[in-house]
C-alpha cells in the first residue's frame, strides 16, 4: 500500500450506532489530519495531530472523538451522529518541519451516511 | 472566520486550450497556498504549490500565479486534457508560529468541464 489509505470506504450507519473511521498513511509522516467535505461546501478542518498530539479541535461536536494511537495510525470515533453529519470523510498527513509548511497528502475518504 | 473563495462554480474549455482557474483569498497574512484537484470518488490530489515569497511558480503544464497585492491565486493548466476534469481547490495556510503541523482553509472549488 502507498501513499494514504481510508477504511471503510462507504458507511451507511443509524443515529445510535458507534462506528470508527480508519486512516493510515505510509509516508512516513509526522501529522495527520481529519477534515469533512459536505456536498456544496469547503472542506472543513476536524482535527490536526501533530506527533500524535492533537494541535487543533476545530470547534467539532464531541460525538466525533479522534485518536492517533502513532503517527502512522489516526481514527475517527463516531457515535449518536446527526444526519446532518452525512458527507465525505477525508484524511491528510504531510511532513512539519520548524518554521515552513508542506503539502498535504489526501486519502480517499470515507463516505459516511447517516440514516 | 477569513476563508478561501473561487470566482467560478464551473469553467468549460474546450480539449488542447488553456484554462485558467482564479481564487481570491481574504487573509493577507496567508503565506502558503496550494492547488488540489479531485476526481469523483476520490480525495484531493497535490498540483502545484507557492509561498508568500514567490509571485510565479511553474510545473509539468501548470502555472500558478500568485498576486499578494490583490490576494489572488490563479492556477494556469496548458493544452488541457480529457483527464484534467476535475474539481480544483486552492488552499491556504499561515505558517504556525515556531513551526509545527496546521490545517488548510478551502476555497469551494471550480469544476472544471472539458469539451470534446
Amino acid at each position: 500500500e502507498t501513499g494514504v489509505t481510508q477504511t471503510p470506504r462507504h458507511l451507511v450507519m443509524g443515529m445510535t450506532n458507534k462506528k470508527s473511521l480508519k486512516c493510515e498513511q505510509h509516508l512516513g509522516h509526522n501529522a495527520m489530519y481529519w477534515y469533512k467535505q459536505s456536498a456544496k461546501k469547503p472542506l472543513e478542518l476536524m482535527f490536526v495531530y501533530s506527533l500524535e498530539e492533537r494541535v487543533e479541535n476545530n470547534s467539532v461536536p464531541s460525538r466525533f472523538s479522534p485518536e492517533c494511537p502513532n503517527s502512522s495510525h489516526l481514527f475517527l470515533h463516531l457515535h449518536t451522529l446527526q444526519p446532518e453529519d452525512s458527507a465525505l470523510y477525508l484524511c491528510a498527513s504531510s511532513q512539519e518541519n520548524t518554521g515552513e509548511l508542506y503539502e498535504q497528502y489526501f486519502g480517499p475518504g470515507t463516505r459516511l451516511t447517516v440514516t | 472566520g477569513e476563508s478561501v473563495g473561487l470566482h467560478l462554480p464551473t469553467l468549460s474549455v474546450q480539449e488542447g486550450d488553456n484554462s485558467i482557474i482564479n481564487c481570491a483569498y481574504s487573509n493577507s497574512a496567508s503565506d502558503y497556498f496550494i492547488w488540489y484537484k479531485q476526481e469523483s470518488g476520490k480525495g484531493p490530489q497535490f498540483i502545484i504549490d507557492i509561498r508568500s515569497n514567490m509571485d510565479k511558480r511553474q510545473g509539468q503544464r501548470v502555472t500558478v500565479l500568485l498576486n499578494k497585492t490583490v490576494k489572488h491565486l490563479s492556477l494556469q493548466i496548458a493544452a488541457t486534457q480529457p483527464g484534467d476534469s476535475a474539481v480544483y481547490f486552492c488552499a491556504e495556510n499561515i505558517s504556525p508560529p515556531g513551526g509545527g503541523a496546521d490545517g488548510l482553509t478551502f476555497g469551494k472549488g471550480t469544476h472544471l468541464i472539458i469539451q470534446p
